[in-house]
Parts: C-alpha cells; sequence; structure tokens
C-alpha cells in the first residue's frame, strides 16, 4: 500500500543554518506529492506541493523536487529563521484516492 | 484562512460517555475529513465525507462515526470513549482540489 517514511526529530538547527527534511514514498501509481507545516497549537497548512516527477514545489522560501527515481521529495530551505520552528509533515495522495496518507511529521527547532 | 471551526476546543470525558465533535465550514467546500493526530503516529484518518449524507471510513474508524446532514457541518460521534480515543482531532475541508486540505484548529480530548 501507499506510505510516507520521515526521517526522526527533533532537527536542532542555528539561525540561518541550511535545512533539509527528508521524505521517501512508497506508491502505486504516480502520486501527488505534499508539504504540510504546523505551528505550535495550530491545525496544519499546506507548505507546498508537486504531482508530477520533476516537479518543483516552492514557498516561503521552502523547496522540494518531486524525484521518481528515487521515490523522494525532501524538504529544503537555505537559511532558517527562528519562525519556522514547527512541525512538518510529508503526504501523498496516490492513484485514484481521495485520501492522503501522511507521514508522522518531523519537529523543527531553530534557535536564534 | 479558510473558514473552518471545530468545537469544542478542548474536552475531558469520562470512558463510556458519547463524545460530539463538531466542525463547521464557510467555504461550501464538498469534501470533509476528520483526523486523529498522536505522537509517533503523524494523522490518522478517520472518516470523511465527499457530499451531504456521503461518507466513507479511514483507516483508524472503529469506534467512531459521523453524519454529514448539511454542507457546512461534519460530526464526528465517539459512541462510548475509550483511553485509546485520547487524542488530537482535527478536521479538514477541501474544495476543487479534495487534496488541498484546509485544517481547523483542532479539539484535545482527553478520555479518563
Amino acid at each position: 500500500g501507499n506510505s510516507v517514511t520521515q526521517m526522526e526529530g527533533p532537527v536542532t538547527l542555528s539561525e540561518e543554518a541550511f535545512l533539509t527534511i527528508n521524505c521517501t514514498y512508497t506508491a502505486t501509481g504516480y502520486p501527488s506529492l505534499f508539504w504540510y507545516v504546523q505551528y505550535p497549537g495550530e491545525g496544519l497548512q499546506l507548505l507546498l506541493k508537486a504531482t508530477k516527477a520533476d516537479d518543483k514545489g516552492s514557498n516561503k522560501g521552502f523547496e522540494a523536487t518531486y524525484r521518481k527515481e528515487t521515490t523522494s521529495f525532501h524538504l529544503e530551505k537555505g537559511s532558517v529563521q527562528v519562525s519556522d520552528s514547527a512541525v512538518y509533515f510529508c503526504a501523498l495522495r496516490g492513484g485514484a484516492t481521495n485520501k492522503l496518507i501522511f507521514g508522522t511529521g518531523t519537529l523543527l527547532a531553530v534557535q536564534p | 484562512d479558510a473558514g473552518i471551526t471545530q468545537s469544542p476546543r478542548h474536552k475531558v470525558t469520562e470512558t463510556g460517555t458519547p463524545v460530539t465533535l463538531r466542525c463547521h465550514q464557510t467555504e461550501n467546500h464538498r469534501y470533509m475529513y476528520w483526523y486523529r493526530q498522536d505522537p509517533g503516529h503523524g494523522l490518522r484518518l478517520i472518516h470523511y465525507s465527499y457530499g451531504v449524507k456521503d461518507t466513507d471510513k479511514g483507516e483508524v474508524s472503529d469506534g467512531y462515526s459521523v453524519s454529514r446532514s448539511k454542507t457546512e457541518d461534519f460530526l464526528l460521534t465517539l459512541e462510548s470513549a475509550t483511553s485509546s480515543q485520547t487524542s488530537v482531532y482535527f478536521c479538514a475541508i477541501g474544495g476543487l482540489d479534495p487534496f488541498e486540505q484546509y485544517f481547523g484548529p483542532g479539539t484535545r480530548l482527553t478520555v479518563t
């Protein structure tokens, strides 16, 4: 079945450091891929998405490229800020299903 | 922000008590979802709806029922709450692209 695997957290970085959060997936067909972010005490918000191989999603300085050959959708940001501290969820929608499958989330803590 | 509210925001109840959580949207979106969020599990889909009176089960539906009598409201009922249902519950809505889901603020439920 479809599944998403994220790197374990927490990830602790200093302000202005480079961020990578790994996400790999298992799916039949050609899934759409998403990153959601959850700030403390809030619900999830869509951060970016990619719907086909080699697409790059980007938003708020974050980027992720849909790599079909490695079944990956790693999240990157060149220079993190304290305000980026949150939990990040990778998710996929596969095939004809109308459901999202979420990873377990990765907590990012950015220190000043 | 999408117009989506959840009530109550916090609830403590005893084992064996029925509990109903309400999700209300003002966006007229077709799709609505209930998730639970637990440490180490990320978000898991409980039930979802693709229209008034049209609902289907998610991956963790045992012990839960839902109803959608109006486009704007999606109710989640725990018929007889158990301690394993202590969790944070999120409602989400989806529009033209149901996979771009917008999340409510969550309900923290504690079953003692």
